[in-house]
């Protein structure tokens, strides 16, 4: 199985702020990364989703790839106390011809108005 | 609504019963899965369909369960002679074929507890 590292947390940052969640991951191989929202009780929501090194933008996320670090990160600008949730990484990997996907145990974010 | 869903949203067991629970995917996704979440963690990954094949099975999954997607429509996840251990939200997604693979969708989950 592989693995994908999270800190728990909780990260708690100002209304306004940038949040930085970071996620690392162990297959030196995984094709394509994943950023899901969790609202306590509820079930994941995709929020973005990067394949190429680099950065991707959409709105106030920033999702960041580096395969030769093997990390992943989302940035979210401009905190809302409605960020306030977990946020899943999601890796997936090749295994015997057939795609996987592995979760982190997510990162709590409060955002303190 | 096009969504994922799941049914029931919520069953309370006793330990040793069998329970049922049913996933209805994004209607155009030919791919499905099923996972099972516990308290502060990650989804678990159970097994997965494309169409009304299993393709994929997870060791997490014991004899005790069993999932299938007969028309390649909805899906049925069984677990028979339930166990506390088995306490948890399970958690349906679907994805298109024809987009990029693993961009699943969540339903809303169905919370099992057994007591």
């Amino acid at each position: 199985q592989k693995e994908v590292e999270q800190n728990s947390g909780p990260l708690s940052v100002p209304e306004g702020a940038i949040a930085s969640l970071n996620c690392t991951y162990s297959d030196r191989g995984s094709q394509s990364f994943f950023w899901y929202r969790q609202y306590s009780g509820k079930s994941p929501e995709l929020i973005m989703f990067i394949y190429s090194n680099g950065d991707k933008e959409d709105g106030r996320f920033t999702a960041q790839l580096n395969k030769a670090s093997q990390y992943v990160s989302l940035l979210i600008r401009d905190s809302q106390p409605s960020d306030s949730a977990t946020y899943l990484c999601a890796v997936v990997w090749r295994s015997g011809g057939y795609q996987k996907v592995t979760f982190g145990i997510g990162t709590k974010l409060q955002v303190i108005p | 609504d096009t969504g994922v869903s799941q049914d029931p949203r919520h069953k309370i067991t006793k330990r040793g019963q069998n329970v049922t629970f049913r996933c209805d995917p994004i209607s155009e996704h030919n791919r499905l899965y099923w996972y099972r979440q516990t308290l502060g963690q990650g989804p678990e990954f159970l097994t997965y369909f494309q169409n009304e094949a299993q393709l994929e099975k997870s060791r997490l999954l014991s004899d005790r369960f069993s999932a299938e997607r007969p028309k390649g429509s909805f899906s049925t996840l069984e677990i028979q002679r339930t166990e506390q251990g088995d306490s948890a939200m399970y958690l349906c997604a679907s994805s298109s074929g024809t987009r990029i693979l693993y961009e699943q969708y969540f339903g809303p989950g169905t919370r099992l507890t057994v007591t």
